[in-house]
């Protein structure tokens, strides 16, 4: 089956544009997650959409967003991008359970500029 | 509050044993995940334990002490393509809390 699909891979933006990334989870995989990953910070929770309802968002400006289309797949948007915005963003797929575990896609390399 | 915690970075010889540790605190307990990370790729599962023991898996294992807080990644026969970052993570609500992630080095 097709796995987790994120786009673009890599994307470059100067400060104060805004970015929107893509994820395609895996079929039937109704629950979508979105994490910042930065070398000193590890995987940081970004939110969860789980149906179309955000479950669950973590601690980051209102500059972040995202949302969830009835076909389960999601975007997330950036605005006003900061330097500080640098980072591997990963969007887990997951059936929505804890236990279940996550299937990550393989990330959009945002570079700020 | 929800907390875990990793060595930041290890090194292992080709053939050798290494023991990756994971202890963390939550408020709630729904189980331990171990994933492998390559650098520049996504993290893929490793393994998933729920109850307290071993779980073995090929040449890797996986250890859960819940009393203890306390998990670890047992990777035997070290392979230099076993180079990657090792990331503990507990499920918590709606989201799941990882550890900044263990950088293992395979050495020939």
């Amino acid at each position: 089956k097709a796995g987790v699909t994120q786009t673009p891979r890599y994307l470059i933006k100067t400060r104060g544009q805004q970015v929107t990334l893509s994820c395609s989870p895996i079929s039937g995989h109704r629950s979508v997650s979105w994490y910042q990953q930065t070398p000193g910070q590890g995987l940081q929770f970004l939110f969860e959409y789980f149906s179309e309802t955000q479950r669950n968002k973590g601690n980051f400006p209102g500059r972040f967003s995202g949302r969830q289309f009835s076909n389960s797949r999601s975007e997330m948007n950036v605005s006003t991008l900061e330097l500080g915005d640098s980072a591997l963003y990963l969007c887990a797929s997951s059936l929505g359970t804890g236990s279940n575990g996550y299937t990550f896609g393989s990330g959009t390399r945002l570079t700020v500029v | 509050g929800q907390n875990i915690d990793q060595p930041t970075e290890m090194t292992a010889t080709e053939g050798a044993i290494v023991q990756i540790n994971c202890t963390y605190q939550t408020s709630g307990f729904n189980g331990l995940f171990w994933y492998q990370q390559h650098a520049g790729e996504a993290p893929t599962f490793l393994s998933y334990n729920v109850l307290d023991g071993l779980e073995e898996k090929g040449r890797f294992s996986s250890f859960l002490s819940r009393s203890k807080g306390y998990s670890y990644l047992l990777l035997k026969e070290l392979q230099m393509k076993d180079s990657a970052s090792y990331l503990c993570a507990v499920p918590g609500t709606y989201k799941y809390i990882f550890g900044t992630g263990t950088r293992l080095k395979v050495l020939a």
